[in-house]
């Protein structure tokens, strides 16, 4: 299987800061890579696939960047609503995985 | 806006089996560019992959539910389903399905929480 490391496990930020986080494949899975984004009782939404593609509807304070086996998911312009946990995920090959999960909080 | 809508018990007794069902609106499940996938959190903690099915019944499974596990296809009904069988605690968990487009997981149902306990 492809393991999927992402970092930091947990951020706070402020309103109106930038913020990254950063996604590393154990092999090379080119842009295979999308970014979700979950709130507390919700189902994971899509943000960004093909590693930097931005999914309808997904404000453009969202960026995706890399390929082969480091990504990174920047948050621009932070805003209250941007509190979530942030999962990436890879697609290269099955079984599909996730990585471990962001926490952002907003002081 | 294509709808998925996860149904089933909610309560499974330990060494039984969890089915779940999964039905798509708006959309159709025949459509041979889509997987429809199942996935699961347990409370608290990361997206597991459980696995996936296309419409001409092909199917993939994450190898860590070491032969558990059974997804299969209707496409009279318009929805897909899940066996998970010989349950533990451990298979306590939000259970969502979700559509994969083009290399994404692009839809989700809301989820639907099994819980495995006598």
């Amino acid at each position: 299987d492809i393991q999927v490391t992402q970092s930091p496990s947990s951020l706070s930020a402020s309103v109106g800061d930038r913020v990254s986080i950063t996604c590393r494949a154990s092999q090379n899975i080119t842009s295979y890579l999308n970014w979700y984004q979950q709130k507390p009782g919700k189902a994971p939404r899509l943000l960004i696939y093909a590693a930097f593609t931005l999914q309808s509807g997904v404000p453009s304070r969202f960026a995706g960047g890399g390929s082969g086996t480091d990504f990174s998911l920047n948050v621009s312009d932070l805003q209250p609503e941007d509190r979530a946990t942030y999962y990436c995920q890879q697609s290269f090959t099955s079984p599909i995985t996730f990585g471990q999960g962001t926490r952002l909080e907003i002081k | 806006q294509v709808q998925l809508q996860e149904s089933g018990p909610g309560l499974v007794t330990p060494s039984q089996t969890l089915s779940l069902t999964c039905s798509v609106s708006t959309d159709s499940i025949n459509n041979g560019s889509y997987y429809w996938n199942w996935i699961r959190q347990p409370a608290g903690r990361g997206l597991e992959w459980i696995g996936r099915i296309s419409s001409s019944g092909s199917t993939n499974y994450n190898p860590s539910l070491k032969g558990r596990v059974s997804i299969s296809i209707d496409t009279s009904e318009n929805q897909f389903s899940l066996r998970l069988i010989s349950v533990t605690a451990a298979d306590t968990a939000l259970y969502y399905c979700a559509r994969h487009k083009s290399a994404r997981l692009d839809y989700w149902g809301q989820g639907r929480l099994v819980t495995v306990s006598s």
